[in-house]
């Protein structure tokens, strides 16, 4: 069956670090992959996509890569703030409008 | 312009009873889709509205879980018979359209059955 896996341990990195936050999907094919924020009590929101035929996406601070022989989509975060703090999720295309999510890693910023 | 947005915030309610949870899109967006959060779980696929289309319903949990949506707009959750299980937070997200776009989510709705 399709599968999802995000870090479930929190990932804690100091202040001004780079943060790397991993996704691993097995038994899939999608055609793209987004990565949301999400802060306590609130919606995720959306940070990237990244397509299948894209190695590498930037957005400010932000880099997403995506190796679909490895099966995998890293997430960095560079020069890290403490507001940089809050779960990050992985989704992936299943079909035309379906998303399938991973569970999301916390991420801890600390000054 | 306004967001997504949800009422109730919480809903604390006895087993057995039934609960209407309330989505408003952003205006304009075709897409609606809602999602089922437990803890430490991925956002769990529940039902997706697009335009006038039939909808998605293929992630309800059980025939107790159903939703509509009036006039292409405002969406209803409705779970009946509540269970303990059911406990978790709902959130909806609509989007312009379907595939590749964002999707926009609301601060969802924080279901406790007693």
């Amino acid at each position: 069956s399709q599968k999802i896996e995000q870090n479930s341990e929190a990932l804690n990195i100091q202040e001004g670090k780079t943060a790397t936050l991993t996704c691993n999907y097995t038994n899939y094919s999608p055609a793209y992959l987004q990565w949301y924020r999400q802060d306590p009590g609130r919606g995720p929101v959306f940070l990237l996509l990244i397509r299948e035929n894209e190695k590498e996406k930037r957005k400010e601070r932000l880099k997403v890569t995506f190796d679909t022989t490895l099966k995998q989509s890293l997430f960095h975060i560079t020069a890290s703030q403490p507001a940089d703090s809050a779960t990050y999720l992985c989704a992936l295309s299943a079909s035309n409008y379906q998303l399938i999510w991973g569970a999301g890693t916390k991420l801890i910023i600390k000054p | 312009g306004a967001g997504v947005s949800q009422s109730p915030s919480n809903k604390v309610t006895e087993k057995g009873k039934d609960v209407e949870l309330r989505c408003d899109p952003i205006s304009g967006h075709t897409a609606l889709y809602w999602y089922r959060q437990s803890l430490g779980q991925g956002l769990e696929f529940l039902i997706y509205f697009q335009g006038n289309s039939a909808p998605d319903k293929s992630g309800l949990p059980s025939d107790r879980f159903s939703a509509e949506r009036t006039g292409g707009s405002v969406s209803t959750l409705t779970i009946q018979r509540t269970q303990q299980e059911d406990s978790a937070v709902y959130l909806c997200a609509s989007s312009f359209t379907s595939g590749e776009e964002t999707q926009y989510f609301g601060p969802g709705t924080r279901l406790l059955v007693l």
